[in-house]
């Protein structure tokens, strides 16, 4: 069982389109980041959300850290291809804030 | 600057042969993370070294795994007698600190194969 639920696993669309990410859980976190991994590189560090509520916007990327701090969504308006990528949500907690990740979603974006 | 950086890229071992990966973080980061990336696991935790401090070694999946860290910069991630189950990507992170900082900067990772 995944500590951190995100959603959904794959997903495939079109130029101009928007979509949600979501990442859930029953723990909380004093952190959340978002990362984006290319194939064969490291995660990129997108956005990290540390208030209850907060709302980050990274030009048409738009991110939420729910008011409990266990939940977060990645908001993409008008996606590109150049957006294809693996999107991961990592919840920090504990000593270090050691990052927990969510399984990942595999956006591909058809232009 | 200079980021993460790992080596090797890739290592192909033998079942039984012990192998090292090593990190060198990002200048003047006091923390330093390895984890690992996996088809069915996902990416999870090993361990995390925080500047002099005991190593918080509670991701480790068995005791063939270790981590050094030698003047408070470079890392050694050791794994001995590979097993294939060992194949994976291993990532290793650094941060400014462990506790005040949040944000974790990935090196591009190490892919070991153990046939």
């Amino acid at each position: 069982t995944q500590l951190l639920e995100q959603s959904p696993q794959f997903l495939s669309i079109q130029e101009g389109e928007n979509l949600t990410v979501y990442c859930n859980s029953s723990s909380v976190f004093s952190s959340l980041q978002w990362y984006r991994q290319e194939p064969g590189e490291g995660p990129v560090l997108l956005v990290t959300v540390v208030t209850g509520g907060e709302v980050k916007k990274l030009k048409r990327l738009t991110f939420q850290f729910g008011d409990a701090r266990k939940d977060s969504s990645l908001h993409i308006t008008a996606a590109q291809p150049g957006d294809t990528g693996l999107y991961l949500c990592a919840g920090a907690r504990g000593y270090g804030n050691k990052l927990v990740f969510g399984a990942g979603t595999i956006l591909r974006v058809k232009s | 600057g200079a980021g993460v950086s790992q080596s090797p890229s890739n290592k192909v071992t033998e079942k039984g042969k012990d192998v090292e990966l090593r990190c060198d973080p990002i200048s003047g980061h006091t923390a330093l993370y390895w984890y690992r990336q996996s088809l069915g696991q996902g990416l999870e935790f090993l361990i995390y070294f925080q500047g002099n401090s005991a190593p918080d070694k509670s991701g480790l999946p068995s005791d063939r795994f270790s981590a050094e860290r030698t003047g408070g910069s470079v890392s050694t991630l050791t794994i001995q007698r590979t097993q294939q189950e060992d194949s994976a990507v291993y990532l290793c992170a650094s941060s400014p600190d462990g506790g005040g900082s949040y944000e974790q900067y990935f090196g591009p990772g190490t892919r070991l194969t153990v046939t």
